[in-house]
């Protein structure tokens, strides 16, 4: 298995511009959760999705973030307009049974906001 | 409010020696523990889990404590390598059967040779 694939892995973009993140969890594993990462923050859960259903978006800081998770292969996390201070690294994690069990992790998405 | 706090200095230890890198937590009524390790420019790896009616597990060179009482994980790798440098981080579940994990912001290892 290829493992947790996320795209693109750097992502330069322009403030007001809308930025897309893509993910492929592992096949069969139902859970999927979006994470970011700061140095000032560290790693903050944004959105939580079991069975492609979202469980948990208590983490999404605001309106212009949205996640989407339209089968068991695919889910997409988008910023629209992105602001400077989402700058950040992102990451996708995917496991069979949520947290209960340990998390595989993509590479992530380095995204720069100028 | 909830915390979960590791030593955000660096820890640096000599090649052969055992490393300890401590995760302590607040308000929080964890069924279980996890630690992963992260590498620059990498996601984090899993190493261990270890649930709440469990004192310690092992793992070849890892060992992790949990202690409901003092709230605390500890995270030992014996005989340290230079391959051990890299940031640890634990991370927990919030004990509602939510199933999500929260993350502490790490501590860094250096081993040097």
């Amino acid at each position: 298995d290829a493992g947790v694939i996320q795209s693109p892995r750097h992502e330069v973009t322009e403030m007001g511009q809308e930025v897309t993140l893509r993910c492929k969890p592992i096949s069969g594993h139902n859970s999927l959760f979006w994470y970011r990462q700061t140095m000032m923050r560290g790693l903050e859960l944004l959105i939580y999705f079991n069975n492609n259903v979202p469980i948990d978006d208590s983490g999404m800081p605001e309106d212009r973030f949205s996640a989407k998770m339209p089968n068991a292969s695919f889910s997409t996390l988008k910023i629209q307009p992105s602001e400077p201070r989402d700058s950040a690294v992102y990451f996708c994690a995917t496991s069979t049974r949520g947290g209960n069990e340990k998390l595989f992790f993509g590479s992530g998405t380095q995204l720069s906001v100028l | 409010s909830q915390k979960i706090e590791q030593n955000s200095e660096a820890l640096n230890i000599q090649e052969g020696k055992t490393a300890t890198l401590t995760c302590n937590y607040t308000n929080y009524s964890p069924a279980y523990l996890q630690w992963y390790r992260q590498d620059p420019g990498r996601g984090p790896v899993f190493l261990l889990l270890i649930r709440e009616n469990e004192k310690e597990k092992r793992k070849e060179r890892l060992k992790v404590t949990f202690d409901t009482t003092l709230k605390q994980s500890l995270f030992h790798i014996t005989a340290s390598q230079p391959a051990d440098s890299a940031t640890y981080l634990c991370a927990l579940d919030r004990g509602n059967a939510g199933n999500m994990l929260t993350f502490g912001g790490g501590t860094r290892l250096m081993v040097k040779p």
